[in-house]
């Protein structure tokens, strides 16, 4: 398996309360994507990385920013978390942009 | 911008039946096209990929995918359900937005397999 991990793995929080997510490889990749998955909706792109400190949006990228300091870490966070952002977050990662994304086991977030 | 459907949002078979998850793409050139499984509060594993050359491709477990350019169909199959198969597959296929492709999924298939 891959070696990625998600920290936390299950996080509950309040409405209006900064939250971050963490992402770390050791596969040494290049690209890092963040994904919520919601039922009915699949996996949605939230941000990409291409490289430390190069960063893009995704599909529902609103209410959310990454940061990339290093290749091994990536990092989401909420600002200020809303109840539409409880989701199941996943972290992705991949050599090429083009190559088969290997995905972490999630971050359950509730945000009450 | 890619849309992939998955037709049936559940699909439920009978051990030792055939297995058909159905996925369509739209899109005007060839894209690398990709099945995962995902496992209950498990994260998705690769199941198989379409990328060049052979349009009937295989993968892990048994399952096997046919790219059919005319029809903008990559269909999952697997001649013979086991209870181990029962999970969520999703179809992705890739968008070339610029130098940066990025996945587009389906909404996914649940799949049930009866004893």
């Amino acid at each position: 398996d891959a070696g990625i991990t998600q920290s936390p793995r299950h996080k509950v929080t309040e409405t209006g309360t900064p939250v971050t997510l963490r992402c770390h490889q050791t596969e040494n990749h290049r690209y890092m994507y963040w994904y919520r998955q919601d039922p009915g909706h699949g996996l949605r792109l939230i941000h990409y990385s291409y490289g430390v400190k190069d960063t893009d949006k995704g599909e529902v990228s609103d209410g959310y920013s990454v940061s990339r300091s290093k290749t091994e870490d990536f990092l989401l966070t909420l600002e200020s978390a809303t109840s539409s952002q409880t989701s199941v977050y996943f972290c992705a990662i991949s050599e090429r942009s083009n190559q088969p994304q290997h995905f972490g086991d999630g971050t359950r977030l509730s945000i009450l | 911008a890619q849309s992939v459907t998955q037709l049936g949002s559940h699909v439920s078979v009978s051990e030792g039946a055939l297995v058909l998850l159905r996925c369509n793409y739209s899109s005007s050139v060839p894209p690398y096209l990709f099945w995962y499984v995902q496992y209950p509060n498990q994260g998705l594993q690769l199941l198989l990929k379409y990328t060049t050359g052979a349009t009937l491709v295989k993968g892990i477990n048994g399952f096997e995918a046919e790219f059919k350019k005319s029809e903008t169909s990559f269909h999952l199959t697997k001649p013979s359900a086991h209870m181990s198969d029962a999970a969520e597959y999703f179809c992705a296929v890739t968008d070339s937005g610029g130098s940066n492709y990025k996945l587009t999924f389906g909404k996914g298939t649940l799949l049930t397999v009866n004893p």
